[in-house]
């Protein structure tokens, strides 16, 4: 059964530049969730999707969005790039059924490494 | 508001020897808790989610324990091996129901070195 695949891995860009990131799920999960790592503030909550639909939202600026397509693949977007926004950036997917007593389980992708310089 | 904790921050020790890896949270209404390894650059790797009405989660060498109504839960690793060398993060869902959907507070991560 094949993971969470993320593309691309590495990528560089210049301020002002936006990017798009791809997140594929594991097949039968149709909860996507996107999360930004750095050195300084560790592991930030993005936003959430559920069939197609954001669920969740963590505290960043309308900069940095997000989308589910019907496979529940997912695509995350960040606008006019800065330095600060630097990051590995992971996706996770679970079942997303967040019923007691279910599963609820996360798995990660290898992660988009940004670089803007 | 979740918040999460771990202590040690980094942690040495010779290969064979046991040790445990704390973790703490303020909200205790949570469904469960996961732990995960990250090894440099690379993203998370999940070994072990522990529902709520579980106390203990094992998984080879490793044991989780849960205990909501103190908010901690502890990673035991056996015999620790250099291989085992990782930061290890402990995450709890941010809140009850919908309002944790997909969305984890993690710890600050214990960095563990294991000595050959």
């Amino acid at each position: 059964k094949a993971g969470v695949t993320q593309t691309p891995r590495y990528l560089i860009k210049t301020r002002g530049q936006q990017v798009t990131l791809s997140c594929s799920p594991i097949s039968g999960h149709r909860s996507v969730s996107w999360y930004q790592q750095t050195p300084g503030q560790g592991l930030q909550f993005l936003f959430e999707y559920f069939s197609e639909t954001q669920r969740n939202k963590g505290n960043f600026p309308g900069r940095f969005s997000g989308r589910q397509f019907s496979n529940s693949r997912s695509e995350m977007n960040v606008s006019t790039l800065e330095l600060g926004d630097s990051a590995l950036y992971l996706c996770a997917s679970s079942l997303g059924d967040m019923r007691p007593g279910l599963s609820g389980e996360l798995f990660f992708g290898e992660g988009s490494r940004l670089t803007v310089l | 508001k979740q918040e999460v904790t771990q202590i040690p921050a980094a942690l040495s020790v010779p290969e064979g020897e046991n040790l445990v890896l704390n973790c703490s949270f303020t909200d205790s209404a949570i469904y469960n808790l996961q732990w995960f390894r990250q090894d440099p650059g690379k993203g998370l790797t999940s070994l072990l989610l522990i529902q709520s009405s579980q106390r203990e989660q094992t998984s080879g060498r490793l044991n989780a324990s849960l205990d909501k109504s103190s908010g901690r839960s502890t990673l035991y690793i056996a015999a620790s091996q250099p291989g085992d060398s990782a930061t290890y993060l402990c995450a709890a869902p941010h809140g009850a129901g919908g309002t944790s959907y997909g969305k984890l507070t993690f710890g600050q991560g214990t960095i563990l070195t294991v000595h050959p």
